[in-house]
């Protein structure tokens, strides 16, 4: 089956700067890239998502980009803000409607 | 959020009692999904269906079973729980367009 592996597992940055965290994906037909973001004791949110089609793509302060042939996939966060710090966790998948491989999530803290 | 919610949101059991968690979703979704998220593990697959009475095992489905008899319900079932199971339980839909939108959670406590 897929493995995602995903780092740092804890990330602190100041507000303002940029955050970037990496996975890593072994199955190479995987071919959908979510990424969440959870809160404390909340539900995991889906911010951004990438097709295996795209090598980059951008939501206001929010970029994900994707290469394939390394099987890699990394989330940036740019002019961190204090109400960015959560958990965020990367998953890969490669058919509609099956299951998710999550990666182990990084921990993010926006130093005000 | 997408209209799925969870029954109960919090529960504790002892070993061995059976124990049935709800997932209920108004968005007529095809997929729906049971994951268990624990410290170091992220969140782990251990059951999905792709349609009414249509499901199938995920990464960590020993000890749990599934069903789905309306597209609206998912439940899932521990015969006889562990504390090994002790956890938090989020449900997902998905419409098919890759996505999956998550339910609120149950936390669950196996003495």
């Amino acid at each position: 089956g897929e493995n995602v592996e995903q780092h740092p597992s804890t990330l602190s940055v100041q507000e303002g700067d940029s955050a970037v965290i990496k996975c890593t994906y072994s199955d190479s037909a995987s071919n959908y890239f979510p990424w969440y973001k959870q809160e404390l004791g909340k539900r995991p949110q889906l911010i951004i998502d990438i097709r295996s089609n795209v090598g980059e793509k951008k939501d206001q302060r929010i970029a994900v980009t994707l290469n394939k042939t390394a099987k890699h996939f990394s989330l940036h966060i740019t002019e961190t803000q204090p109400e960015d710090s959560a958990v965020y966790f990367c998953a890969a998948s490669k058919v509609t409607g099956n299951q998710f491989y999550f990666g182990t999530g990084t921990s993010l803290t926006v130093i005000p | 959020d997408a209209g799925i919610t969870q029954s109960p949101r919090h529960k504790v059991t002892e070993t061995g009692t059976p124990v049935t968690l709800r997932c209920h979703q108004t968005e007529n979704h095809r997929y729906m999904y049971w994951y268990r998220q624990d410290p170091g593990h992220g969140l782990r697959l251990i059951h999905y269906s792709y349609g009414v009475k249509d499901t199938d095992k995920g990464e960590v489905s020993d000890g749990y079973s599934v069903s789905r008899s309306k597209t609206e319900d998912f439940l899932l079932t521990l015969e006889s729980a562990t504390s090994s199971q002790t956890s938090v339980y989020f449900c997902a839909i998905s419409g098919g367009s890759d996505e999956q939108y998550f339910g609120p959670g149950t936390r669950l406590t196996v003495t």
